[in-house]
């Protein structure tokens, strides 16, 4: 398993600010992901985030919008620009690890915009 | 397309009664499929999961899922519920090695 802290767990921010949700793990992994979950729904998966390279992003979201940071192999930021009240979500940071396809959360971090 | 369903929204259930979540899966071959559990104000924790093999999986917090290959199903059963099992469950699959589909979740209401 993998033992992830996001930071920070909660927020509450202005409308047209920007957030920098950080995620480290405890040990190096090859694969990323950032997910939201909006209020009582499931989860959608935002990116992949590569090492070394751009973040993949899955239909509906974009950089400008989302743009994530992978410096390593064990950190990763995501930023989420120019918020309106439709980005208050739950954030999760996700990895995959080991030999099987095995993904372990984060705790989340709950962000509300004003 | 592939596609995780859990039909149940919402389930209430009375402390000691058993519990079961169903799950089902649209996908072209087996895919890896997964339970989470998410407890209020908390991220995913991973309950069990079954990539191959025996259909009965064991995983934690007493809880066991089967998977019936004919009824693409992967239900999650716990046999007697304790009040702490009250939270958002989750299944999830996906195909080797591409990407994590969840379901709608079901939300467990644990009534004394």
């Amino acid at each position: 398993s993998a033992v992830i802290s996001q930071k920070p767990s909660r927020d509450i921010c202005q409308r047209g600010t920007s957030l920098t949700i950080q995620c480290q793990v405890d040990s190096q992994v090859t694969m990323m992901f950032w997910y939201r979950q909006q209020p009582g729904q499931s989860l959608t998966l935002i990116a992949t985030a590569n090492q070394g390279s751009e973040a993949t992003y899955e239909s509906g979201f974009v950089i400008d919008k989302f743009p994530i940071s992978r410096p390593n192999l064990t950190f990763s930021t995501l930023t989420v620009s120019n918020m309106s009240p439709e980005d208050s979500s739950i954030y999760l940071c996700s990895v995959r690890t080991g030999s099987k396809n095995i993904q372990y959360f984060g705790a989340g971090t709950r962000l509300s915009v004003l | 397309a592939q596609s995780v369903t859990q039909p149940d929204i919402h389930i209430t259930v009375s402390e000691g009664a058993s519990l079961e979540l169903r799950c089902n899966y649209s996908y072209g071959a087996t895919p890896y499929l997964f339970w989470y559990v998410q407890s209020p104000g908390q991220g995913l924790q991973l309950l069990l999961k079954y990539f191959s093999g025996d259909t009965l999986v064991q995983g934690i917090k007493g809880f066991e899922a089967e998977f019936k290959r004919s009824q693409s199903s992967f239900n999650l059963r716990k046999p007697s519920v304790h009040w702490s099992d009250a939270a958002e469950y989750f299944c999830a699959a996906t195909d080797s090695w591409g990407k994590l589909q969840f379901g709608a979740g079901t939300q467990v209401v644990v009534t004394p």
